[in-house]
């Protein structure tokens, strides 16, 4: 099955800079790749997500990169904000049984700090 | 904007005792999903609903879970005896139509905790 790893378990950065968050994946047959957001105590929210026939996608601050030869996306989040401090999980859609299952990385959890 | 509902949001048990947690999808979402998410880690899949049929159940620890969504709305996930190690939360989310790439939505989840 599919194994979705995800680094650094933990990031700290202050305000402004950016943040980088990488996961690499298995399955070769997975082409969805989204990325959820989850404030604590809250439903996981999809941020961005990236389909494998596009490089890169980009939503105001935040962007995501996949290299399909490598097996590896990425999530960029630049001039970072207190609020964006949350726990970050990537994932990998691939075929299940009869239907199409999301792998979850381990996540990471950002700190912004003012 | 619609959301899915989950209840209760908190449940406390001892172990051996039976529990429940209820599911309520995104009106006309087809594709209903249930996750245990264990501290520190991401949501892993027990359970996917196609309207009223198991998809896959392939994680489900079936000699204590069950699983139903009767008429392919609402959906019961049920732990029949709890054990500490279940202590974890349980989301549900749901799909449009659990074709590839379609975006799933979380409810709030039910933080589960077994003494």
């Amino acid at each position: 099955g599919e194994n979705v790893e995800q680094h650094p378990s933990t990031l700290s950065v202050q305000e402004g800079d950016s943040a980088v968050i990488k996961c690499t994946y298995s399955d070769s047959a997975s082409n969805y790749f989204p990325w959820y957001k989850q404030e604590l105590g809250k439903r996981p929210q999809l941020i961005i997500d990236i389909r494998s026939n596009v490089g890169e996608k980009k939503d105001q601050r935040i962007a995501v990169t996949l290299n399909k030869t490598a097996k590896h996306f990425s999530l960029h989040i630049t001039e970072t904000q207190p609020e964006d401090s949350a726990v970050y999980f990537c994932a990998a859609l691939s075929r299940q049984n009869s239907g199409y299952a999301l792998n979850f990385g381990k996540g990471t959890s950002l700190l912004v700090t003012p | 904007e619609a959301e899915v509902a989950q209840s209760p949001r908190y449940k406390i048990t001892e172990k051996s005792q039976a529990v429940a947690f209820w599911c309520d999808p995104i009106s006309g979402h087809a594709t209903l999903y249930w996750y245990r998410q264990i501290l520190g880690q991401g949501p892993e899949l027990l359970v996917q609903f196609q309207d009223e049929s198991v998809v896959d159940d392939s994680q489900l620890p079936k000699d204590r879970f069950s699983a139903e969504r009767l008429k392919g709305v609402d959906s019961t996930l049920k732990i029949q005896p709890a054990e500490l190690g279940d202590s974890a939360m349980y989301l549900c989310a749901s799909s449009r139509s659990g074709q590839y790439g379609d975006t799933q939505y979380f409810g709030p989840g039910t933080r589960l905790t077994v003494l």
